[in-house]
């Protein structure tokens, strides 16, 4: 059964960093087909991508974001980490990782998503 | 450009069909993806690739793409279907993305 769950604070200050965990089960982080990706959703708003990461430690990044957002695992664990510099409230949104399946001819989708973890950024 | 385009509301009666699309220059190389998502619930992947179904999505759920535009169709929508539906699909550079969403009311 393949589960994912994000855990991080659920409030944190202008200007802080946010770190966000992902720990998943069912798959393994160095399936080489398979890796997470972290999506996040601003209150009544669009789903937004925000970095993906696979199992050759392969990284991607919104480019909007790229010098704000980092993303690491920890195998060991099967934890995949999501870390923001200095937050502002626009960054208020519920946090979600996804496994991402990644087929040959570049075809890939996420299957499964964890619940989410909603993130409020005041001061 | 690495942007995806939804019309933000559709309306369908209850039994019929409709068609949500999305539009992207991406889309011309790579398939669209398509989720379902109901208030205060994850993401449900509904279409993936040239027109898959994970195991569990009902038949009704079927996807296509033409050019620069993947479109998903309902046929015979039902109440339940009353949601949110985001495309996502990715570009040259590995950058995913995600369409604006577009809502669906089942009348």
């Amino acid at each position: 059964q393949v589960t994912l769950k994000e855990s991080g604070p659920v409030l944190v200050k202008p200007t802080e960093t946010l770190m966000l965990t992902c720990t998943v089960s069912g798959f393994s982080l160095i399936n080489p087909n398979m890796g997470v990706s972290w999506i996040r959703q601003p209150p009544g708003k669009a789903l937004e991508w925000l970095g993906n990461i696979f199992s050759n430690d392969e990284k991607s990044y919104s480019t909007s974001l790229k010098n704000s957002v980092a993303i690491s695992r920890d195998t060991s664990k099967s934890q995949v980490v999501l870390t923001m510099t200095n937050v502002d409230p626009v960054d208020t949104a519920t946090y979600f990782c996804a496994r991402i399946v990644r087929l040959v001819g570049a075809t890939f989708y996420s299957d499964y998503w964890g619940q989410g973890s909603l993130v409020t950024v005041s001061s | 450009s690495s942007e995806l385009t939804q019309d933000p509301a559709v309306s369908v009666a209850l039994g019929q069909t409709v068609t949500i699309t999305c539009q992207g220059d991406s889309l011309r190389i790579y398939y669209a993806n398509w989720y379902q998502q109901r208030p205060g619930q994850a993401p449900l992947l509904l279409i993936y690739g040239k027109n898959n179904r994970p195991s569990g999505i009902p038949d009704r759920f079927s996807g296509s793409s033409s050019g620069n535009t993947a479109a998903l169709t309902i046929t015979g929508a039902q109440a339940e279907d009353e949601a949110d539906y985001y495309c996502n699909s990715r570009d040259i550079n590995n950058h995913h993305m995600f369409g604006g969403g577009t809502k669906l009311t089942v009348l």
